[in-house]
């Protein structure tokens, strides 16, 4: 059973617009949010993160949104740029208990000059 | 630079062979993890460490070992590879959850 989904596996956009990408859990025990960016042949890295204490984060073009009822965060960025073309997971955890990751599958962000 | 370093990089294996995937962290972190990355998959956990000394199971562990060797080293062990174990290992390291590390990968083909 999935406890992170990402149910788009790829999202094409133009470059200087908007890039929105969505990740939905189930399990009401985690309290902390993760994106991370991976390239091909390179591991992940991690881009911005949010607790569940807040609803909003911020870092410079990357914006991650937290719908706690909803179950539902997703991720914003603003210009999108062609060095964005990468892979995105959405990850979560419960802070306090195992604190071990759990990742969705990822969606293959392509941004288009 | 700091971080987490992974080797070998690539490696192809016979079935039945076995092998060591080594992983070592300089950030004096308490837990490591083993993931394996397969198409349309995702990261999915192997085995993880939470400290020195303890080591569990994650979401799939069936064919593997795992041995933390110090606070630094933590090693997956392929005893008798199998080519559903083709995929790309990741070792990443925590300092109590917030944030994973990664290594940049191991890419295994067992023909």
């Amino acid at each position: 059973d999935q406890q992170v989904k990402q149910n788009s596996p790829s999202l094409s956009v133009q470059e200087g617009r908007i890039s929105i990408l969505n990740c939905d859990y189930t399990n009401s025990m985690f309290d902390y949010f993760l994106w991370y960016k991976k390239y091909p042949a390179e591991g992940p890295t991690f881009l911005i993160s949010i607790s569940s204490i807040k609803d909003k984060n911020e870092d410079g073009r990357f914006t991650v949104f937290l719908n706690k009822s909803a179950k539902h965060l997703s991720l914003h960025i603003v210009p999108s740029q062609p060095g964005d073309s990468a892979v995105y997971f959405c990850a979560a955890s419960d802070q306090g208990g195992s604190e071990k990751l759990v990742f969705g599958k990822g969606t293959k962000l392509t941004v288009n000059p | 630079n700091a971080g987490v370093t992974q080797t070998p990089k690539f490696q192809v294996l016979k079935t039945g062979q076995s092998m060591t995937l080594q992983c070592a962290q300089d950030m004096n972190h308490n837990s490591m993890y083993w993931y394996r990355q397969d198409p349309g998959m995702g990261l999915r956990l192997i085995y993880y460490s939470a400290s020195e000394g303890t080591t569990d199971k994650g979401e799939v562990p069936n064919g593997y070992n795992v041995s933390r060797l110090n606070k630094r080293e933590f090693s997956l062990r392929l005893e008798s590879a199998a080519p559903s174990q083709t995929s790309v290992y990741f070792c990443a390291s925590t300092w109590r959850g917030w944030g994973y590390t990664f290594g940049s990968g191991t890419r295994l083909t067992v023909v």
